[in-house]
Protein backbone atom coordinates (compact mmCIF):
# COMPACT_ATOMS: atom_id res chain seq x y z
CA UNK A 1 0.00 0.00 0.00
CA UNK A 2 0.82 3.52 -0.52
CA UNK A 3 3.60 4.91 2.43
CA UNK A 4 3.22 8.43 2.08
CA UNK A 5 -0.51 9.45 2.60
CA UNK A 6 -1.18 13.41 1.77
CA UNK A 7 -3.82 15.87 2.47
CA UNK A 8 -5.88 17.74 1.94
CA UNK A 9 -5.86 16.69 -1.66
CA UNK A 10 -7.07 20.20 -2.79
CA UNK A 11 -6.97 23.39 -1.09
CA UNK A 12 -8.08 27.09 -1.45
CA UNK A 13 -7.15 30.04 0.05
CA UNK A 14 -7.63 33.62 -0.56
CA UNK A 15 -4.12 35.84 -0.87
CA UNK A 16 -2.79 36.50 2.76
CA UNK A 17 -4.24 33.54 4.57
CA UNK A 18 -2.44 30.69 5.19
CA UNK A 19 -2.97 26.71 5.95
CA UNK A 20 -1.12 23.67 6.36
CA UNK A 21 -0.57 20.43 4.41
CA UNK A 22 0.11 17.54 5.49
CA UNK A 23 2.14 14.00 5.08
CA UNK A 24 1.45 10.85 7.12
CA UNK A 25 3.81 7.93 6.75
CA UNK A 26 2.86 4.44 7.48
CA UNK A 27 6.15 3.11 8.05
CA UNK A 28 9.52 5.07 9.63
CA UNK A 29 11.09 7.58 7.76
CA UNK A 30 14.20 8.76 7.70
CA UNK A 31 14.34 11.90 5.89
CA UNK A 32 11.18 13.97 4.09
CA UNK A 33 11.36 16.61 1.13
CA UNK A 34 8.45 19.04 0.21
CA UNK A 35 8.25 20.36 -3.52
CA UNK A 36 6.11 22.78 -5.46
CA UNK A 37 5.46 21.85 -8.69
CA UNK A 38 4.49 25.33 -10.68
CA UNK A 39 2.03 25.37 -13.61
CA UNK A 40 4.99 24.47 -16.51
CA UNK A 41 5.29 21.08 -14.51
CA UNK A 42 8.65 22.72 -12.56
CA UNK A 43 9.40 20.66 -9.54
CA UNK A 44 11.21 23.45 -6.83
CA UNK A 45 13.04 22.25 -4.08
CA UNK A 46 10.82 23.99 -0.62
CA UNK A 47 12.44 22.25 2.11
CA UNK A 48 14.81 18.47 3.02
CA UNK A 49 14.84 17.88 6.87
CA UNK A 50 16.09 15.20 8.52
CA UNK A 51 14.41 16.26 11.86
CA UNK A 52 12.94 19.40 13.35
CA UNK A 53 11.87 22.25 11.68
CA UNK A 54 13.13 24.99 9.36
CA UNK A 55 11.29 27.95 7.85
CA UNK A 56 12.16 30.47 5.10
CA UNK A 57 10.23 33.14 3.83
CA UNK A 58 6.03 32.34 3.76
CA UNK A 59 6.78 28.94 4.54
CA UNK A 60 7.39 26.35 7.04
CA UNK A 61 8.18 22.31 7.44
CA UNK A 62 8.01 20.10 10.45
CA UNK A 63 9.25 16.50 10.55
CA UNK A 64 8.39 14.19 13.32
CA UNK A 65 9.72 10.83 12.33
CA UNK A 66 8.59 9.26 15.50
CA UNK A 67 5.20 9.91 14.88
CA UNK A 68 5.68 9.52 11.35
CA UNK A 69 4.01 12.76 9.94
CA UNK A 70 5.64 16.48 7.90
CA UNK A 71 3.56 19.39 7.87
CA UNK A 72 4.08 22.43 6.15
CA UNK A 73 2.80 25.51 7.08
CA UNK A 74 1.87 28.10 4.23
CA UNK A 75 1.33 32.10 5.23
CA UNK A 76 0.17 35.59 3.80
CA UNK A 77 -0.29 33.15 0.79
CA UNK A 78 0.55 34.83 -2.55
CA UNK A 79 -1.32 34.32 -6.04
CA UNK A 80 2.17 32.76 -7.71
CA UNK A 81 1.84 30.28 -4.30
CA UNK A 82 -0.88 28.12 -6.74
CA UNK A 83 0.63 24.68 -7.47
CA UNK A 84 0.91 20.98 -6.08
CA UNK A 85 2.32 20.07 -3.33
CA UNK A 86 4.26 17.22 -3.29
CA UNK A 87 5.91 15.34 -0.41
CA UNK A 88 8.28 12.85 -0.82
CA UNK A 89 10.10 10.62 2.03
CA UNK A 90 12.90 8.45 2.11
CA UNK A 91 12.91 5.30 4.31
CA UNK A 92 15.08 2.19 5.29
CA UNK A 93 17.12 2.13 2.08
CA UNK A 94 14.44 2.97 -0.15
CA UNK A 95 14.21 5.35 -2.78
CA UNK A 96 12.19 8.26 -1.78
CA UNK A 97 8.23 8.05 -2.20
CA UNK A 98 6.22 10.61 -3.49
CA UNK A 99 2.19 11.83 -1.52
CA UNK A 100 0.00 11.87 -4.17
CA UNK A 101 0.39 16.18 -3.77
CA UNK A 102 -1.77 18.69 -2.39
CA UNK A 103 -3.80 21.30 -5.35
CA UNK A 104 -3.49 24.46 -3.99
CA UNK A 105 -5.63 27.31 -5.61
CA UNK A 106 -4.62 30.96 -4.12
CA UNK A 107 -7.30 33.85 -5.14
CA UNK A 108 -7.36 37.61 -4.67
CA UNK B 1 21.02 25.72 -7.60
CA UNK B 2 22.67 22.45 -8.88
CA UNK B 3 20.88 21.68 -11.89
CA UNK B 4 19.75 19.22 -13.88
CA UNK B 5 19.28 18.95 -17.55
CA UNK B 6 17.02 16.37 -19.22
CA UNK B 7 17.22 16.05 -22.92
CA UNK B 8 14.23 16.07 -24.88
CA UNK B 9 12.19 18.14 -23.22
CA UNK B 10 9.28 16.55 -25.66
CA UNK B 11 9.48 13.69 -27.82
CA UNK B 12 6.30 11.70 -30.34
CA UNK B 13 7.27 8.86 -31.28
CA UNK B 14 5.14 5.69 -32.91
CA UNK B 15 3.99 2.47 -30.46
CA UNK B 16 6.87 -0.42 -30.80
CA UNK B 17 9.60 2.04 -31.44
CA UNK B 18 13.16 2.43 -29.13
CA UNK B 19 13.07 5.38 -27.03
CA UNK B 20 16.39 6.88 -24.71
CA UNK B 21 15.57 9.69 -22.18
CA UNK B 22 18.84 11.52 -21.15
CA UNK B 23 19.65 13.10 -18.21
CA UNK B 24 22.65 15.03 -17.18
CA UNK B 25 22.58 14.86 -13.32
CA UNK B 26 24.46 17.12 -10.89
CA UNK B 27 28.50 16.68 -11.32
CA UNK B 28 29.40 15.43 -7.80
CA UNK B 29 26.05 13.05 -7.42
CA UNK B 30 26.39 9.67 -7.04
CA UNK B 31 22.69 8.65 -7.15
CA UNK B 32 20.23 8.89 -10.17
CA UNK B 33 16.32 8.28 -10.38
CA UNK B 34 13.87 8.55 -12.70
CA UNK B 35 10.08 9.19 -11.90
CA UNK B 36 6.86 8.95 -14.34
CA UNK B 37 4.42 11.30 -13.88
CA UNK B 38 1.39 10.83 -16.11
CA UNK B 39 -1.18 14.24 -16.64
CA UNK B 40 0.12 16.23 -13.38
CA UNK B 41 -0.38 13.46 -11.16
CA UNK B 42 1.33 11.55 -8.60
CA UNK B 43 5.20 11.13 -9.46
CA UNK B 44 5.93 7.30 -9.24
CA UNK B 45 9.42 5.88 -8.56
CA UNK B 46 10.83 3.59 -11.14
CA UNK B 47 14.00 3.02 -10.61
CA UNK B 48 17.37 4.59 -8.71
CA UNK B 49 20.73 3.65 -9.63
CA UNK B 50 24.39 3.77 -7.74
CA UNK B 51 27.41 2.77 -8.59
CA UNK B 52 26.78 1.33 -11.84
CA UNK B 53 24.47 -0.53 -10.76
CA UNK B 54 19.90 -0.74 -10.30
CA UNK B 55 19.82 -0.28 -6.51
CA UNK B 56 16.09 -0.54 -6.32
CA UNK B 57 13.01 -0.63 -8.80
CA UNK B 58 9.39 -0.75 -9.02
CA UNK B 59 6.86 -2.64 -10.51
CA UNK B 60 6.17 -0.04 -13.39
CA UNK B 61 9.96 -0.63 -14.17
CA UNK B 62 8.77 -3.17 -17.04
CA UNK B 63 11.32 -5.19 -18.46
CA UNK B 64 10.84 -3.24 -21.42
CA UNK B 65 13.11 -0.43 -19.14
CA UNK B 66 16.74 -0.10 -18.77
CA UNK B 67 19.09 2.41 -17.34
CA UNK B 68 22.63 2.57 -17.53
CA UNK B 69 25.39 5.59 -17.17
CA UNK B 70 28.31 4.62 -19.38
CA UNK B 71 31.56 6.35 -18.33
CA UNK B 72 29.97 8.68 -16.23
CA UNK B 73 28.12 10.16 -19.47
CA UNK B 74 24.53 10.54 -19.35
CA UNK B 75 22.34 8.90 -17.33
CA UNK B 76 19.91 7.23 -19.79
CA UNK B 77 16.50 5.76 -19.42
CA UNK B 78 15.90 2.99 -22.42
CA UNK B 79 12.35 1.91 -23.15
CA UNK B 80 12.68 -0.86 -26.18
CA UNK B 81 9.34 -1.56 -27.33
CA UNK B 82 7.51 1.40 -25.81
CA UNK B 83 3.66 1.04 -25.27
CA UNK B 84 0.29 3.67 -25.46
CA UNK B 85 0.88 3.30 -21.37
CA UNK B 86 4.44 4.76 -21.32
CA UNK B 87 3.13 7.97 -22.18
CA UNK B 88 4.31 10.73 -19.51
CA UNK B 89 6.38 12.76 -18.56
CA UNK B 90 9.91 11.49 -16.79
CA UNK B 91 11.49 13.31 -14.42
CA UNK B 92 15.04 12.42 -13.65
CA UNK B 93 16.73 13.41 -10.16
CA UNK B 94 20.01 12.80 -8.70
CA UNK B 95 21.45 13.19 -4.61
CA UNK B 96 24.61 13.41 -3.72
CA UNK B 97 22.72 11.36 -1.56
CA UNK B 98 20.14 13.28 0.57
CA UNK B 99 18.47 15.40 -0.72
CA UNK B 100 16.93 15.07 -4.54
CA UNK B 101 17.16 17.85 -7.78
CA UNK B 102 14.94 16.93 -10.26
CA UNK B 103 15.17 18.09 -14.30
CA UNK B 104 12.57 19.75 -15.93
CA UNK B 105 11.30 16.50 -17.32
CA UNK B 106 10.59 14.38 -21.08
CA UNK B 107 7.44 14.78 -22.03
CA UNK B 108 7.00 10.83 -24.11
CA UNK B 109 3.88 10.69 -26.32
CA UNK B 110 3.13 7.46 -27.96
CA UNK B 111 1.08 7.08 -30.76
Amino acid sequence: GDQVEQSPSALSLHEGTGSALRCNFTTTMRAVQWFQQNSRGSLINLFYLASGTKENGRLKSTFNSKESYSTLHIRDAQLEDSGTYFCAAEGGNNAPRFGAGTKLSVKP
Amino acid sequence: GPKVLQIPSHQIIDMGQMVTLNCDPVSNHLYFYWYKQILGQQMEFLVNFYNGKVMEKSKLFKDQFSVERPDGSYFTLKIQPTALEDSAVYFCASSYPGQLYFGEGSKLTVL
